[in-house]
This record gives structure tokens, C-alpha cells and sequence, in this order.
């Protein structure tokens, strides 16, 4: 089945740091990825949706600025918090769709910023 | 805009029983709709997909059907067992623009106690 990986699987930074977010399709092609955010005991809130070799398309009160995304190949996408702040400590996973019939999701990745 | 709504938000239940978890959409007009699971601190597994064309689909103790003229949709879980506990999420997927996106449900929490 398709397989999606994410890395780092948490991670702890300081407050004015910038963190990077790796999710990467490992057997198929993904024309799309999709990035999410969920807060505890929340449900998945759509960030960001993007496509290999074009701007990331973002959510209504997702600050583009912030939440950095670069999806350079069919198999990478990351996500870049910068200058990260308590507030943006939460637990963020992404997906991706080959052939815009399923997405297909990682893992996750725990962000806590001290 | 399409809202998710899911009930219970909590159930605790005996090992055995069998139960039912609701969710319900405000626009019919889906391509699909799909249940998920969620542990705790982990990403989602997809537990089946419906298509806006059918009424149901089964894997193993699951049944998920679909009505969507009415805007609802039914997870049956059979025989529950204290590994089934985690996290259920719909989502739904538009029929025309928005691409592959998913509008996530608000989750049930499941407990099956011993």
C-alpha cells in the first residue's frame, strides 16, 4: 500500500527558532501534499495544500510567511515553521494523493516549542 | 462551506458490544466519504472509503454506509475489543472544485473497556 513518511517524529526547540518538517511519499509519486495541524483532543484543520513545482496554495488564516512550504519533487514536501513560538506547539501531519482519488497520511510530527 | 459534525464525541463501551458512530455533513454534494482511526499521538489509518455512488462498505467487523441525500453516514463497529479504543474521524471529500481536499469531522473517542 502507499506509504508516507514524516520526519523529524517530534521534535523541541527553543522559541525564535525555525524547524523543518520532512514528509516524503516513499512508493508513489504524490501529485499533491497536503499539510494539517491538530490541536489536542481537536480535529485536523487543512493548512496548506501543495504541488510539485508551484506555490503552496494556503487556508484562509494560515500566515504563508510562517508556515513555509516547498514541495521540490513528486516525493518531497516540507513544511518550515519559522520563528516558531509556543503558540505554534501542536501536532502537525501531513498527506499526499497520487491520483486524486485518496490521500494517504504520515505519521505525524509533535512540535513543542519551549 | 461544508461542515462535519460527529456523535457522539465520547463512548465508553463493555468489550463485546457492538456500536454505531454517527457523522453527518452539511453539503450532499461529496465525491466520497471515508472513516479514519487515530491513536493517541499518531497519525491516521484509513478504515474504509465510500464513494458518492455507493451505500456501504465492509472490511472485517467494520460497516460504514452511506446516505447522501440526507447528509449522514454510519460507522458499525461489530464485537468491539479493547484494541478497537482510539480516536474515529470523517472526512469528506467535495464532488466539484476544492481538488482532493477533506473536510474533517469533529471525532469520536472510543474506549472498550474489559
Amino acid at each position: 500500500g502507499a506509504v508516507v513518511s514524516q520526519h523529524p517524529s517530534w521534535v523541541i526547540c527553543k522559541s525564535g527558532t525555525s524547524v523543518k518538517i520532512e514528509c516524503r511519499s516513499l512508493d508513489f509519486q504524490a501529485t499533491t501534499m497536503f499539510w494539517y495541524r491538530q490541536f489536542p483532543k481537536q480535529s485536523l484543520m487543512l493548512m496548506a495544500t501543495s504541488n510539485e513545482g508551484s506555490k503552496a496554495t494556503y487556508e484562509q488564516g494560515v500566515e504563508k510567511d510562517k508556515f513555509l512550504i516547498n514541495h521540490a519533487s513528486l516525493t518531497l514536501s516540507t513544511l518550515t515553521v519559522t520563528s516558531a513560538h509556543p503558540e505554534d506547539s501542536s501536532f502537525y501531519i501531513c498527506s499526499a494523493d497520487e491520483d486524486h482519488t485518496e490521500q494517504f497520511f504520515g505519521p505525524g510530527t509533535r512540535l513543542t516549542v519551549l | 462551506k461544508q461542515e462535519v459534525t460527529q456523535i457522539p464525541a465520547a463512548l465508553s463501551v463493555p468489550e463485546g458490544e457492538n456500536l454505531v458512530l454517527n457523522c453527518s455533513f452539511t453539503d450532499s454534494a461529496i465525491y466520497n466519504l471515508q472513516w479514519f482511526r487515530q491513536d493517541p499521538g499518531k497519525g491516521l489509518t484509513s478504515l474504509l472509503l465510500i464513494q458518492s455512488s455507493q451505500r456501504e462498505q465492509t472490511s472485517g467487523r467494520l460497516n460504514a454506509s452511506l446516505d447522501k441525500s440526507s447528509g449522514r453516514s454510519t460507522l458499525y463497529i461489530a464485537a468491539s475489543q479493547p484494541g478497537d479504543s482510539a480516536t474515529y474521524l470523517c472526512a469528506v471529500r467535495p464532488f466539484t472544485g476544492g481538488g482532493n481536499k477533506l473536510t474533517f469531522g469533529t471525532g469520536t473517542q472510543l474506549k472498550v473497556e474489559l
